[in-house]
């Protein structure tokens, strides 16, 4: 099974400032026939499903904020929140669906400084 | 607008058996793969189970192989989710969510099904 780890398991960060997330894969999920890395992240809020933000590493979903921003190739991957808002505030959870099973990362609580 | 709403949910002894489903609308449900996903109590997320559009393929985490079957109805938008020897490790909010017409990544959800499994 692929293991997916992420860091930290938890930040503050203050309004308006930069979050960043990481997640490593314990191989890779670089798919060499098609270049295309099979890394989604989403985003949980207390009490809700997640949401889908990004897919392929780093396209965003239609609807999700430009200030979201998903970087890395291979086994090392980025979510990156720029200008951070109060409606941020949730568990991200990197996943990879390279191959069966389908793996999540433990979970980042992003919380407010 | 996308609606997945699962249904079945709640306690249950060790040993004993549930039905989840899941009842669709707003895509065409026989097009996509088909997911199941739960979260324990203050936990991270465990993808569970999926299935091909038209049920030929299925696969399963390994904690639940031989317990769980995956199935759905695409006359019904209905996805299923049979569970049996059910253990107090089981015990999670159970998710339903529709697979991306490219990979596996899950770009619906519903809200989810609570199952307890305790004596």
């Amino acid at each position: 099974d692929i293991v997916m780890t992420q860091s930290p398991d938890s930040l503050a960060v203050s309004l308006g400032g930069r979050a960043t997330i990481n997640c490593k894969s314990s191989q890779t999920v670089l798919y060499s026939s098609n270049n295309k890395n099979y890394l989604a992240w989403y985003q949980q809020k207390p009490g809700q499903p997640p949401k889908l933000l990004i897919t392929w590493a780093s396209t965003r979903e239609s609807g999700v904020p430009d200030r979201f921003s998903g970087s890395g190739s291979g086994t090392d991957f980025t979510l990156t929140l720029s200008s951070l808002q109060a409606e941020d505030v949730a568990v991200y959870y990197c996943q990879q669906y390279y191959t069966t099973p389908i793996t999540f990362g433990q979970g980042t609580r992003l919380e407010i400084k | 607008e996308v609606q997945l709403v699962e249904s079945g949910g709640g306690l249950v002894q060790p040993g004993g058996s549930l039905r989840l489903s899941c009842t669709t609308s707003g895509f065409t449900f026989s097009d996509d793969w088909m997911s199941w996903v739960r979260q324990a109590p203050g936990k991270g997320l465990e993808w569970v189970a999926n299935i091909r559009q038209d049920g030929s393929e299925k696969f399963y985490v390994d904690s639940v192989k031989g317990r769980f079957t995956i199935s759905r109805d695409n006359a019904k938008n209905s996805l299923y989710l049979q569970m049996n020897s059910l253990r107090a490790e089981d015990t999670a909010t159970y998710y339903c969510a529709r697979d991306g017409d490219s990979g596996s990544y899950l770009n619906s959800w519903g809200q989810g099904t609570l199952v307890t499994v305790s004596s």
